[in-house]
């Protein structure tokens, strides 16, 4: 079993739809969770970074954290054109035992199209 | 500011080849870590240093290897390419070497094995 589960879509919706991106975990000691936009043959661009649980707003998007579930959202609102990539849940932990400082675990990413 | 650069933006090997990718960090950052992501798939961690020293290996075979400079800039190496090594590889940069600083990811080097 992957420590990250992402369902990989793809996943299509008109313009102004709101948008549910879900990842599930099973690694109880991973702390911070990420959000990333990878854009076609481009690096992932950071777009949300949460440590507790709840809601976290920045203009179209809201993360969500609940860890009693081990379970994260992603929702865009009024969702573009060019919003249409693959998103990644990405997760670090404090501590693992000095040989992971710092290290994240990738969900597989989501591929995302919004059309017109 | 500039991003985390890295080059060579695309490179076509042969089986049994070495290769050298390289990545400098965002100006002030002091640590680098490297991840794999094969096509379809999530990016998965092969190392990170921080302050010249390897803080973090992934489950990655001895054929990969990595350092880092004084000026922060790293470097990845993969001897005996196998096919299976084709992916992105991306760097990515931050200022400490703790769990809660954010990555910024480069744009990655594109590595073809044929």
């Amino acid at each position: 079993q992957k420590e990250v589960e992402q369902d990989p879509g793809p996943l299509s919706v008109p313009e102004g739809a709101i948008v549910s991106l879900n990842c599930t975990y099973s690694n109880s000691a991973f702390q911070y969770f990420m959000w990333y936009r990878q854009y076609s043959r481009k690096g992932p661009e950071l777009l949300m970074y949460t440590y507790s649980s709840g809601n976290k707003e920045d203009g179209r998007f809201t993360a969500q954290v609940d860890k009693s579930s081990k379970y994260i959202s992603l929702f865009i609102r009024d969702s573009q054109p060019s919003d249409s990539a693959t998103y990644l849940c990405a997760m670090s932990s404090t501590n693992a035992g000095g040989t992971s400082y710092g290290k994240l675990t990738f969900g597989q990413g989501t591929i995302l199209t919004v059309h017109p | 500011d500039a991003g985390v650069t890295q080059s060579p933006t695309h490179l076509i090997k042969t089986r049994g080849q070495h290769v050298t990718l390289r990545c400098s960090p965002i100006s002030g950052h002091k640590s680098v870590s490297w991840y794999q992501q094969v096509l379809g798939q999530g990016p998965q961690f092969i190392f990170q240093y921080y302050e010249k020293e390897e803080r973090g290996r992934g489950n990655f075979p001895d054929r990969f290897s990595a350092r880092q400079f004084p000026n922060y800039s790293s470097e990845l190496n993969v001897n005996a390419l196998l096919l299976g090594d084709s992916a992105l590889y991306l760097c990515a940069s931050k200022w400490g070497g703790g769990s809660t600083d954010t990555q910024y990811f480069g744009p990655g080097t594109r590595l073809t094995v044929l």
